[in-house]
């Protein structure tokens, strides 16, 4: 049972054009997502996030979008440099009570390549 | 400094044997985690830590053991190891009772059960 969903395995950018990451979920109990990015034989960097209580995040150039309602988030990343070329997670959490500490849910990963 | 270390980086063994896998951090953080990436990519959590007590166990087989012997490392030791167990451990850590969950990571260990 994914609850975290990556439907492009891959996606292909040229440089300085914008790429755009797609990340859907199931549980409505996801409250705060992350974005994650992964190069070869090392482990998820942290990249972005966003509460739920927001609907944009911005850092530099990465923005990270969330539409509630449809349970859908995209992470756009503009303009794409070959060095962005890598695996990108997108990752939840649900609070639970008391405030102890969160799992996060994972997607399978967007292998993303930029292209000089 | 490396903030999340893992040892070893690669690990091959034979079916039925015993190996374990180190984990230390020292962000300062009181809790830690395991995760698993199968052959398919799916990264999932296994255990969770706080404060040396077993938070999170996600229905892993009991060959599967973590050891926190303090705040900063987190052991996992597995016994009879199975193919099936083939994949990349990776141990993470990160501060409890924030809404932000971010979880800072390790390089990763990859298991080979021949």
């Amino acid at each position: 049972d994914q609850q975290v969903k990556q439907n492009s395995p891959s996606l292909s950018v040229q440089e300085g054009r914008i790429s755009i990451l797609n990340c859907d979920y199931t549980n409505s109990m996801f409250d705060y997502f992350l974005w994650y990015k992964k190069y070869p034989a090392e482990g998820p960097t942290f990249l972005i996030s966003i509460s739920s209580i927001k609907d944009k995040n911005e850092d530099g150039r990465f923005t990270v979008f969330l539409n509630k309602s449809a349970k859908h988030l995209s992470l756009h990343i503009v303009p794409s440099q070959p060095g962005d070329s890598a695996v990108y997670f997108c990752a939840a959490s649900a609070s639970k009570s008391g405030g102890s500490n969160y799992k996060l849910t994972f997607g399978k990963g967007t292998l993303l390549t930029v292209n000089p | 400094d490396t903030a999340v270390s893992q040892t070893p980086k690669y690990l091959v063994t034979q079916m039925g044997n015993d190996k374990s896998i180190k984990c230390e951090q020292n962000l300062g953080h009181d809790t830690m985690y395991w995760y698993k990436q199968d052959s398919k990519k799916f990264l999932k959590i296994m255990f969770s830590y706080n404060n040396k007590e077993l938070i999170i166990n996600e229905t892993v087989p009991n060959r599967f053991s973590p050891k926190s012997p303090d705040k900063a490392h987190l052991n996992l030791h597995i016994n009879s190891l199975e193919l099936g167990d083939s994949a990349v451990y990776f141990c993470a850590s990160s501060l409890a009772y924030q809404a932000k969950n971010i979880q800072y990571f390790g390089a990763g260990t990859r298991l080979s059960v021949l």
